[in-house]
């Protein structure tokens, strides 16, 4: 069981707009930054979004973070085939002094 | 470029030790936190631990507290992580990990080394 909550899966077709909620609680979420990783099939989780917003130099400004109270959202526009991958949140938990991920959502590109 | 590479992972057998390495290399290690991060088969991450820059601060996922412990040399750029009472739960990949700029956004990941806890 995992602190933070995202659904387990997603899908979208080519071009379409997709988003990946992340629900939590005051301890993380709602007092801490919230970071997304995607990690592609067979390799090391890649940070996508850090800060609630910001992207790294090299993503896309096709992904863009949201945070509003205790829930976050990862929205990914014109979907392309290369996004099919799972994609984490995380956020420090004051009351865990931890770190705590997302159980994860799977994206499928149809 | 920023490269971290774990090694020290294997097969052992349940109650024993293993201790993981991580050679950081390309930026300067000694002013990063640094974390240990794990992937059970199939499954979603975990985290592990984290040291602050000067090895003075270190925190523990729960379940790792009182039997893992991570440590680091800066002389030797290198982060460690001390696996003690090891049972098949702890069976994972753990990858190393930089911490950007002390927020807990992780920038670098290590390919990952894999533990495997098996009678």
């Amino acid at each position: 069981q995992s602190v933070l909550t995202e659904p387990p899966s997603a899908s979208g077709t080519p071009g379409q707009r997709v988003t990946i909620s992340c629900s939590g609680s005051s301890s993380n979420i709602g007092n801490n930054y919230v970071y997304w990783y995607q990690q592609l099939p067979g390799t090391a989780p890649k940070l996508l979004i850090y800060r609630n917003n910001q992207r790294p130099s090299g993503v896309p400004d096709r992904f863009s973070g949201s945070k509003s109270g205790t829930s976050a959202s990862l929205a990914i526009t014109g979907l392309r085939s290369e996004d099919e991958a799972d994609y984490y949140c995380a956020a420090w938990d004051d009351s865990l002094r931890g770190v705590v991920f997302g159980g994860g959502t799977k994206l499928t590109v149809l | 470029q920023v490269q971290l590479v774990e090694s020290g992972g294997g097969v052992v057998q349940p109650g024993t030790s293993l201790r993981l390495s991580c050679a950081a290399s390309g930026f300067t290690f000694r002013t990063y936190a640094m974390h240990w991060v794990r992937q059970a088969p199939g499954k979603g991450l975990k985290w592990v631990a984290i040291i602050s820059y000067d090895g003075s601060n270190k925190y523990y996922g729960d379940s790792m507290k009182g039997r893992f412990t991570i440590s680091r040399d800066n002389s030797k750029n290198t982060l460690y992580l001390q696996m003690n009472s090891l049972t098949a739960e702890d069976t994972a990949v753990y990858y190393c990990v930089r911490d950007q700029s002390g927020d807990y956004a992780l920038d670098y990941w290590g390919q990952g080394t894999l533990v495997t806890v098996s009678s």
